[in-house]
């Protein structure tokens, strides 16, 4: 089974639509989550960090179900410009980040 | 905020030639740096973690004599792929942990800093 998992896609949807994106993760030491996002042909950029308690940034919202080992991301009132790949990543204390594949988001006018 | 700075950002070169990319923090100390490959349309897959002054540790899979890492200061880290070959081409992306920042905790993600990437083609 794979470190982490989520739909690789590619969702599209029209501008104004809000979407929702899942993961899970294998390993239950896990301390860390985080989503990035890529662009096509550039490095991961840090999109949030993920809490228990849920978080929100502008119009994206990410939440953490540790009992499940469920990550999520909801994107409210998309944008043409939040066509991109979202990364789902784990992190154990003091090593490098788990990357998921990637779901890839494609927001049409 | 903290620059981590890779070069070259794409390079192509012949079979059976070496290629060094090069991968610098340039405001922050880096004790550990680690190097990821890139397929298309696959994850971030990590080959190895770097640590300054000491060898590298190499993921399962990844031939350590032929992509050789060298971390010889906080600041540089060093991935050579030698005898490269058509299967090699990816794209090379490495990270660098904030010495400060990261020390004695679990750490958040806004600790690690991504180079721009190197796009590897070899013919």
């Amino acid at each position: 089974r794979k470190e982490v998992e989520q739909d690789p896609g590619p969702f599209n949807v029209p501008e104004g639509a809000t979407v929702a994106f899942n993961c899970t993760y294998s390993n239950s030491a896990s301390q860390s989550f985080f989503w990035y996002r890529q662009d096509c042909r550039k490095e991961p950029k840090l999109l949030m960090s993920v809490y228990s308690s849920g978080n929100e940034d502008g119009r994206f919202t990410a939440q953490l179900n540790r009992a499940s080992q469920y990550i999520s991301l909801l994107i409210r009132d998309s944008k043409l410009s939040d066509s991109a790949t979202y990364l789902c990543v784990v992190r154990f204390a003091g090593t490098a980040l788990i990357f998921g594949k990637g779901t890839t988001l494609s927001v049409s006018s | 905020g903290a620059v981590v700075s890779q070069h070259p950002s794409w390079v192509i070169c012949k079979s059976g030639t070496s290629v060094k990319i090069e991968c610098r923090s340039l405001d922050f100390q880096a004790t550990t740096m680690f190097w990821y490959r890139q397929f298309p349309k696959q994850s971030l897959m990590l080959m190895a973690t770097s640590n300054e002054g000491s060898k590298a540790t190499y993921e399962q899979g990844v031939e350590k004599d032929k992509f050789l890492i060298n971390h010889a200061s906080l600041t540089l880290s060093t991935l050579t792929v030698t005898s490269a070959h058509p299967e090699d081409s990816s794209f090379y992306i490495c990270s660098a942990r904030d010495f400060e920042t990261g020390q004695g905790s679990a750490s958040s993600g806004n600790t690690i800093y991504f180079g721009e990437g190197s796009w590897l083609t070899v013919v």
